[in-house]
Protein backbone atom coordinates (compact mmCIF):
# COMPACT_ATOMS: atom_id res chain seq x y z
CA UNK A 1 0.00 0.00 0.00
CA UNK A 2 1.56 3.15 -0.97
CA UNK A 3 1.08 6.45 1.28
CA UNK A 4 0.58 9.70 -0.06
CA UNK A 5 3.28 11.37 -2.20
CA UNK A 6 4.84 15.15 -2.65
CA UNK A 7 6.23 16.95 -5.27
CA UNK A 8 8.38 18.57 -5.44
CA UNK A 9 10.22 17.88 -1.87
CA UNK A 10 11.51 21.40 -2.00
CA UNK A 11 11.11 24.94 -3.92
CA UNK A 12 12.34 28.38 -3.52
CA UNK A 13 10.40 30.93 -5.79
CA UNK A 14 10.72 34.78 -6.33
CA UNK A 15 7.66 36.98 -4.80
CA UNK A 16 4.86 37.26 -7.68
CA UNK A 17 5.71 33.64 -8.94
CA UNK A 18 3.13 31.44 -9.09
CA UNK A 19 3.94 27.58 -8.04
CA UNK A 20 2.00 24.06 -8.45
CA UNK A 21 2.59 22.10 -5.85
CA UNK A 22 1.61 17.59 -6.44
CA UNK A 23 0.36 15.06 -4.81
CA UNK A 24 -0.87 11.28 -5.08
CA UNK A 25 -3.02 9.85 -2.86
CA UNK A 26 -2.76 6.49 -0.90
CA UNK A 27 -4.03 3.97 -2.90
CA UNK A 28 -8.04 4.12 -2.60
CA UNK A 29 -8.56 7.49 -1.15
CA UNK A 30 -11.44 9.62 -2.65
CA UNK A 31 -10.66 13.00 -0.42
CA UNK A 32 -7.68 14.78 -0.53
CA UNK A 33 -6.96 18.20 2.07
CA UNK A 34 -4.64 20.45 1.48
CA UNK A 35 -2.58 22.74 4.72
CA UNK A 36 -0.49 25.34 5.08
CA UNK A 37 2.03 25.08 8.00
CA UNK A 38 4.02 27.67 8.79
CA UNK A 39 6.99 27.81 11.24
CA UNK A 40 6.36 26.72 14.60
CA UNK A 41 2.29 26.25 13.79
CA UNK A 42 -0.08 23.92 13.17
CA UNK A 43 -1.55 23.13 9.72
CA UNK A 44 -3.96 24.97 8.69
CA UNK A 45 -6.89 24.02 6.47
CA UNK A 46 -6.48 25.63 2.86
CA UNK A 47 -9.25 23.33 0.75
CA UNK A 48 -10.68 19.74 0.25
CA UNK A 49 -11.72 18.03 -2.77
CA UNK A 50 -13.69 15.29 -2.65
CA UNK A 51 -14.34 13.18 -6.01
CA UNK A 52 -12.98 15.95 -7.93
CA UNK A 53 -15.08 18.46 -6.31
CA UNK A 54 -14.31 21.35 -3.60
CA UNK A 55 -16.36 20.73 -0.98
CA UNK A 56 -14.78 22.91 1.73
CA UNK A 57 -12.29 25.78 1.78
CA UNK A 58 -10.71 27.34 5.08
CA UNK A 59 -9.47 31.16 5.52
CA UNK A 60 -7.23 31.29 2.52
CA UNK A 61 -7.64 34.29 -0.83
CA UNK A 62 -8.32 32.99 -4.05
CA UNK A 63 -5.17 32.73 -5.47
CA UNK A 64 -5.06 29.49 -3.90
CA UNK A 65 -6.57 26.57 -6.05
CA UNK A 66 -6.82 23.51 -6.83
CA UNK A 67 -7.33 20.51 -8.79
CA UNK A 68 -8.21 16.86 -8.52
CA UNK A 69 -8.24 14.58 -10.87
CA UNK A 70 -10.10 11.50 -11.77
CA UNK A 71 -7.26 9.08 -10.05
CA UNK A 72 -7.43 11.76 -7.32
CA UNK A 73 -4.32 12.90 -7.11
CA UNK A 74 -4.37 16.72 -6.77
CA UNK A 75 -2.75 19.92 -7.82
CA UNK A 76 -2.34 22.99 -5.44
CA UNK A 77 -1.94 26.36 -7.23
CA UNK A 78 -0.52 29.68 -5.53
CA UNK A 79 -0.33 32.77 -7.79
CA UNK A 80 1.38 35.83 -7.11
CA UNK A 81 3.50 34.56 -4.56
CA UNK A 82 3.72 36.79 -1.03
CA UNK A 83 6.84 36.06 1.22
CA UNK A 84 4.13 34.86 3.85
CA UNK A 85 3.53 32.03 1.76
CA UNK A 86 6.74 30.61 3.16
CA UNK A 87 5.35 27.34 4.73
CA UNK A 88 5.47 23.46 4.51
CA UNK A 89 2.06 22.51 2.69
CA UNK A 90 0.91 18.94 3.39
CA UNK A 91 -1.52 17.02 1.61
CA UNK A 92 -3.75 14.70 3.19
CA UNK A 93 -5.78 11.89 1.78
CA UNK A 94 -8.99 10.14 2.99
CA UNK A 95 -11.09 7.15 2.60
CA UNK A 96 -14.16 8.88 2.29
CA UNK A 97 -14.95 12.70 4.14
CA UNK A 98 -16.47 12.72 7.64
CA UNK A 99 -15.30 13.29 10.96
CA UNK A 100 -14.07 9.68 11.64
CA UNK A 101 -11.60 9.38 8.88
CA UNK A 102 -8.37 9.99 9.67
CA UNK A 103 -5.91 11.74 7.22
CA UNK A 104 -2.49 10.09 5.87
CA UNK A 105 -0.56 12.77 5.67
CA UNK A 106 2.51 13.55 3.07
CA UNK A 107 5.68 14.44 3.58
CA UNK A 108 5.18 18.09 2.19
CA UNK A 109 6.52 20.45 0.09
CA UNK A 110 8.46 23.19 1.87
CA UNK A 111 8.27 26.20 -0.11
CA UNK A 112 10.34 29.38 0.24
CA UNK A 113 9.43 32.63 -1.19
CA UNK A 114 12.10 35.33 -1.75
CA UNK B 1 -15.71 28.68 16.01
CA UNK B 2 -13.78 25.41 16.43
CA UNK B 3 -10.36 25.49 18.12
CA UNK B 4 -8.02 23.35 19.77
CA UNK B 5 -5.87 24.23 22.22
CA UNK B 6 -2.86 22.69 23.17
CA UNK B 7 -0.20 22.90 26.23
CA UNK B 8 2.53 25.04 25.10
CA UNK B 9 6.11 23.60 24.78
CA UNK B 10 8.87 22.56 24.52
CA UNK B 11 8.74 19.69 27.31
CA UNK B 12 11.69 17.69 28.29
CA UNK B 13 11.67 14.55 29.91
CA UNK B 14 14.27 11.95 30.99
CA UNK B 15 13.96 8.60 29.36
CA UNK B 16 11.15 6.17 31.31
CA UNK B 17 9.05 9.60 32.69
CA UNK B 18 5.67 10.06 32.61
CA UNK B 19 3.93 12.55 30.08
CA UNK B 20 0.74 14.16 29.63
CA UNK B 21 0.50 16.56 27.15
CA UNK B 22 -2.86 18.55 27.53
CA UNK B 23 -5.33 19.51 24.75
CA UNK B 24 -8.80 21.17 25.38
CA UNK B 25 -11.33 21.58 22.30
CA UNK B 26 -14.38 24.07 21.22
CA UNK B 27 -16.43 22.73 19.15
CA UNK B 28 -20.35 22.70 17.52
CA UNK B 29 -21.71 18.96 17.75
CA UNK B 30 -19.94 16.51 18.23
CA UNK B 31 -16.66 16.20 16.75
CA UNK B 32 -14.06 13.60 16.88
CA UNK B 33 -10.53 14.36 18.35
CA UNK B 34 -6.88 13.43 17.25
CA UNK B 35 -3.54 13.10 18.41
CA UNK B 36 -0.92 13.27 15.47
CA UNK B 37 2.48 13.33 15.56
CA UNK B 38 5.45 14.76 13.32
CA UNK B 39 8.88 13.61 13.13
CA UNK B 40 11.87 16.04 12.24
CA UNK B 41 11.53 16.63 8.41
CA UNK B 42 8.56 14.41 7.90
CA UNK B 43 4.48 14.99 7.61
CA UNK B 44 2.29 14.08 10.57
CA UNK B 45 1.52 10.61 11.59
CA UNK B 46 -1.71 9.56 13.05
CA UNK B 47 -1.04 8.46 16.82
CA UNK B 48 -4.56 7.75 17.93
CA UNK B 49 -7.88 9.26 17.69
CA UNK B 50 -11.55 8.96 19.78
CA UNK B 51 -15.20 9.74 17.98
CA UNK B 52 -17.20 9.63 20.74
CA UNK B 53 -17.21 10.53 24.37
CA UNK B 54 -15.48 8.27 26.55
CA UNK B 55 -13.91 6.55 23.98
CA UNK B 56 -10.13 5.81 24.47
CA UNK B 57 -7.52 6.01 21.65
CA UNK B 58 -4.55 4.42 22.29
CA UNK B 59 -1.65 3.73 20.05
CA UNK B 60 2.69 2.70 20.83
CA UNK B 61 1.96 2.74 24.63
CA UNK B 62 0.05 6.29 24.20
CA UNK B 63 -3.44 7.26 25.36
CA UNK B 64 -6.14 9.81 25.19
CA UNK B 65 -9.70 9.82 26.75
CA UNK B 66 -12.30 11.85 25.16
CA UNK B 67 -13.85 13.73 27.93
CA UNK B 68 -16.94 15.69 27.08
CA UNK B 69 -17.71 17.09 30.62
CA UNK B 70 -14.31 18.51 30.57
CA UNK B 71 -14.15 19.21 26.52
CA UNK B 72 -10.22 18.12 26.63
CA UNK B 73 -8.52 15.11 24.69
CA UNK B 74 -4.76 14.70 27.36
CA UNK B 75 -2.39 12.45 25.84
CA UNK B 76 -0.39 10.47 27.93
CA UNK B 77 2.33 7.86 28.09
CA UNK B 78 3.76 6.05 30.97
CA UNK B 79 7.36 5.58 30.19
CA UNK B 80 8.68 7.43 27.46
CA UNK B 81 11.81 6.87 25.28
CA UNK B 82 14.17 8.72 23.65
CA UNK B 83 12.62 7.75 20.13
CA UNK B 84 9.37 9.68 21.10
CA UNK B 85 10.75 12.95 20.70
CA UNK B 86 8.53 14.45 18.22
CA UNK B 87 6.42 17.37 17.99
CA UNK B 88 2.52 16.37 18.76
CA UNK B 89 -0.49 17.69 17.61
CA UNK B 90 -4.10 17.43 19.14
CA UNK B 91 -6.93 18.13 16.27
CA UNK B 92 -10.37 18.10 15.72
CA UNK B 93 -12.96 17.12 13.10
CA UNK B 94 -16.30 18.81 12.92
CA UNK B 95 -19.46 18.62 10.98
CA UNK B 96 -20.16 17.30 7.95
CA UNK B 97 -16.66 17.76 5.89
CA UNK B 98 -13.26 16.38 7.38
CA UNK B 99 -11.86 20.18 7.56
CA UNK B 100 -9.66 19.65 10.79
CA UNK B 101 -8.22 22.09 13.29
CA UNK B 102 -4.85 21.52 14.63
CA UNK B 103 -3.72 23.06 18.17
CA UNK B 104 -0.09 24.73 17.65
CA UNK B 105 1.78 21.94 18.55
CA UNK B 106 3.78 20.62 21.64
CA UNK B 107 7.59 19.68 21.12
CA UNK B 108 8.90 16.67 23.18
CA UNK B 109 12.27 15.95 24.16
CA UNK B 110 13.67 12.64 25.81
CA UNK B 111 16.93 12.69 26.57
CA UNK B 112 18.57 9.73 28.13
Amino acid sequence: ETGVTQSPTHLIKTRGQQVTLRCSSQSGHNTVSWYQQALGQGPQFIFQYYREEENGRGNFPPRFSGLQFPNYSSELNVNALELDDSALYLCASSLEQGRGYGYTFGSGTRLTVV
Amino acid sequence: GDSVTQMEGPVTLSEEAFLTINCTYTATGYPSLFWYVQYPGEGLQLLLKATKADDKGSNKGFEATYRKETTSFHLEKGSVQVSDSAVYFCALSAGTGNQFYFGTGTSLTVIP
